[in-house]
């Protein structure tokens, strides 16, 4: 079974700064997908990031990027200029290569503070 | 595009009821949809996964007589809490993802409350 773990539950930087939030996972499996997710206080969950095992390449979207670290097992998310309406919860999550599991982490609150 | 909807938003009921709560693919097709419970500042926990026309898995120590799951077409799926009692007053989300790609889209989810 695949593990995620967010070892930090909460997080706060000011406005226009840069934070990064870790994440690490523990899998045997060789192919699989990692993803950040953000729920804010509307508690709808909000696709911010996508990474896929096989490539080495980081992804970034926007003022979001990953640093990925495949043989660390590590899937950091990594916030530029941060603003006010990244406040929210956000989630790491792992999905397995047959698609059928989603495992999330235990969740990082970020405070983003004017 | 990808957006997942659920209804209803919020729902109360008195214990012993039965109360549906419907997921909605709204513009592609979900070859898959997924049933997670939140509780109050935890991580989402995946209750089932359901392919459509068939019946769902569900994760162990989810009751599979409690919580009936129905995903009868590739946009719809409905979780169905059967004689509700207190303690299964939660946020219940929904995800769904298509043949095309492995992520999943998730709800606005649903909030229960059972008195």
């Amino acid at each position: 079974a695949q593990t995620v773990t967010q070892s930090q539950p909460e997080m706060s930087v000011q406005e226009a700064e840069t934070v990064t939030l870790s994440c690490t996972y523990d899998t045997s499996e060789n192919n699989y997908y990692l993803f950040w997710y953000k729920q804010p206080p509307s508690r709808q969950m909000i696709l911010v990031i996508r990474q896929e095992a096989y490539k080495q390449q980081n992804a970034t979207e926007n003022r979001f990027s990953v640093n990925f670290q495949k043989a660390a097992k590590s899937f950091s998310l990594k916030i530029s200029d941060s603003q006010l309406g990244d406040t929210a919860m956000y989630f790491c999550a792992f999905l397995n290569n047959a698609g059928n599991m989603l495992t999330f982490g235990g969740g990082t609150r970020l405070m983003v503070k004017p | 595009g990808a957006v997942v909807s659920q209804h209803p938003s919020r729902v109360i009921c008195k214990s012993g009821t039965s109360v549906k709560i419907e997921c909605r693919s709204l513009d592609f097709q979900a070859t898959t949809m997924f049933w997670y419970r939140q509780f109050p500042k935890k991580s989402l926990m995946l209750m089932a996964t359901s392919n459509e026309g068939s019946k769902a898995t569900y994760e162990q120590g989810v009751e599979k007589d409690k919580f009936l799951i129905n995903h009868a077409s590739l946009t719809l799926s409905t979780l169905t809490v059967t004689s509700a009692h207190p303690e299964d007053s939660s946020f219940y989300i929904c995800s769904a993802s298509g043949a095309s790609t492995d992520t999943q889209y998730f709800g606005p989810g649903t909030r229960l409350t059972v008195l």
